[in-house]
């Protein structure tokens, strides 16, 4: 099956600065890369996603980028705000209704 | 729009209780909906998925099952709760595609589970 590696675990960043997220997957069948934001007690929310036939995909401060030939994409968070500050996962998936997570990654936006 | 919704939002049991937890999804017809646990500082498990009323799909052998009794409501149950069933439990649905493809899934709010 699919294994999803996600790095770093934590991450501490001045408000202001940018934050990168990486994540690596094994299969290469999967072809579709959701981002999510989990803020303390609450659900994950989609920020982001991004399908294989793409290799960027911005919105607004936020941006994903998919390298199929490496298996790895990645969340790029620019000008951050302590509003930012939550865990993020990544996943990845080749549909039939399975989505493989990675193990998250704090992100603590220091004002 | 479309919303989903978990109760309750905390449950504090004891070893050996029976668990039921209620999903529902509004705003749409026919989704595919899931059961995910988050173990703490941990990421998401898919432990059930259904396609539609009374289909169930286990990921994982466990103390638990499911059961989607109405198009938009699945439950997540258990006989006898074990130590380890604690956890935040996740209910996810999904746009149901004609055929198999990317479908986005949007998460609830979450129970959190304590056993004792």
């Amino acid at each position: 099956g699919e294994n999803v590696e996600q790095h770093p675990s934590t991450l501490s960043v001045q408000e202001g600065d940018s934050a990168v997220i990486k994540c690596t997957y094994s299969d290469s069948a999967s072809n579709y890369f959701p981002w999510y934001k989990q803020e303390l007690g609450k659900g994950p929310q989609l920020i982001i996603d991004i399908r294989s036939n793409v290799g960027e995909k911005k919105d607004q401060r936020i941006a994903v980028t998919l390298n199929k030939t490496a298996k790895h994409f990645s969340l790029h968070i620019t000008e951050t705000q302590p509003e930012d500050s939550a865990v993020y996962f990544c996943a990845a998936s080749k549909g039939f209704n399975k989505f493989y997570f990675g193990s998250g990654t704090k992100l603590n936006v220091k004002p | 729009s479309q919303t989903i919704h978990q109760w309750p939002a905390t449950l504090v049991q004891p070893v050996g209780s029976p668990l039921s937890l209620e999903c529902t999804v509004e705003g749409t017809s026919n989704p595919n909906l899931y059961w995910y646990r988050q173990a703490a500082g941990r990421g998401l498990q898919l432990l059930f998925y259904s396609v539609g009323i009374g289909q169930i799909s286990s990921e994982v052998p466990q103390n638990l099952s499911a059961s989607r009794p109405q198009d938009r409501q699945f439950i997540l149950s258990s006989k006898k709760l074990l130590l380890s069933d604690s956890g935040f439990y996740l209910c996810a649905w999904s746009v149901r595609l004609a055929a198999p493809g990317w479908e986005t899934q949007y998460f609830g709010p979450g129970t959190r589970l304590l056993v004792l």
